[in-house]
């Protein structure tokens, strides 16, 4: 069973702070990892992706890949009321084309 | 929305009763998914296909099934509606370059009474 587990939150942030948000998993024959953004009632949306061990940087967003320790990452700097969302962490498996999602982080900022 | 649309967004229809839900893209994209989405649970896979009358099972495809006749196109048809089949439906669409990163539709809720 291939899992990826992530704390359900609400994890709670004031404005301008850095969140951090944890995704570990259980199969070492991992590929892709991605994360997705969700507002609530609305779709999700795809933020960021790393496929190699290190940092990924995107204007605010930074993600962290260590494969030896089975995590990703997703760093959120000056952080703003609009990040408050549902973040998903999935990944893709070298032995197949789908993608398994974490149940979501809840992220509030708060001002 | 990356060109995805989902028909119907809500619907509440009875137990036993046949229900359909249809994706469309204007991506022409090779690969549709089909997910649901319930509290405690996250997004979980029902069906994918991966070409015109291509299809595969995903993690929770009991009481589900799906069609694609026309590369836009992907229906997922609950056979006899049951109230745990009460959920948000997204659909999901990706092409195969490096990356397999799937852009959601906006959603279906359905409700089974």
């Amino acid at each position: 069973q291939k899992e990826v587990e992530q704390n359900s939150g609400p994890l709670s942030v004031p404005e301008g702070a850095i969140a951090s948000l944890n995704c570990t998993y259980s199969d070492r024959g991992s590929q892709s990892f991605f994360w997705y953004r969700q507002y609530s009632g609305k779709s999700p949306e795809l933020i960021m992706f790393i496929y190699s061990n290190g940092d990924k940087e995107d204007g605010r967003f930074t993600a962290q890949l260590n494969k030896a320790s089975q995590y990703v990452s997703l760093l959120i700097r000056d952080s703003q009321p609009s990040d408050s969302a549902t973040y998903l962490c999935a990944i893709l498996y070298n032995a197949g084309n789908m993608l398994t999602f974490g149940g979501g982080t809840r992220l509030m900022v708060k001002p | 929305d990356a060109g995805i649309t989902q028909s119907p967004r809500h619907k509440v229809t009875e137990t036993g009763t046949p229900v359909t839900l249809r994706c469309h893209q204007t991506e022409n994209h090779r690969y549709m998914y089909w997910y649901r989405q319930d509290p405690g649970h996250g997004l979980r896979l029902i069906h994918y296909s991966y070409g015109v009358k291509d299809t595969d099972k995903g993690e929770v495809s009991d009481g589900y099934s799906v069609s694609r006749s026309k590369t836009e196109d992907f229906l997922l048809t609950l056979e006899s509606a049951t109230s745990s089949q009460t959920s948000v439906y997204f659909c999901a669409i990706s092409e195969l370059d490096r990356s397999y990163e799937q852009y959601f539709g906006p959603g279906t809720r359905l409700t089974v009474t």
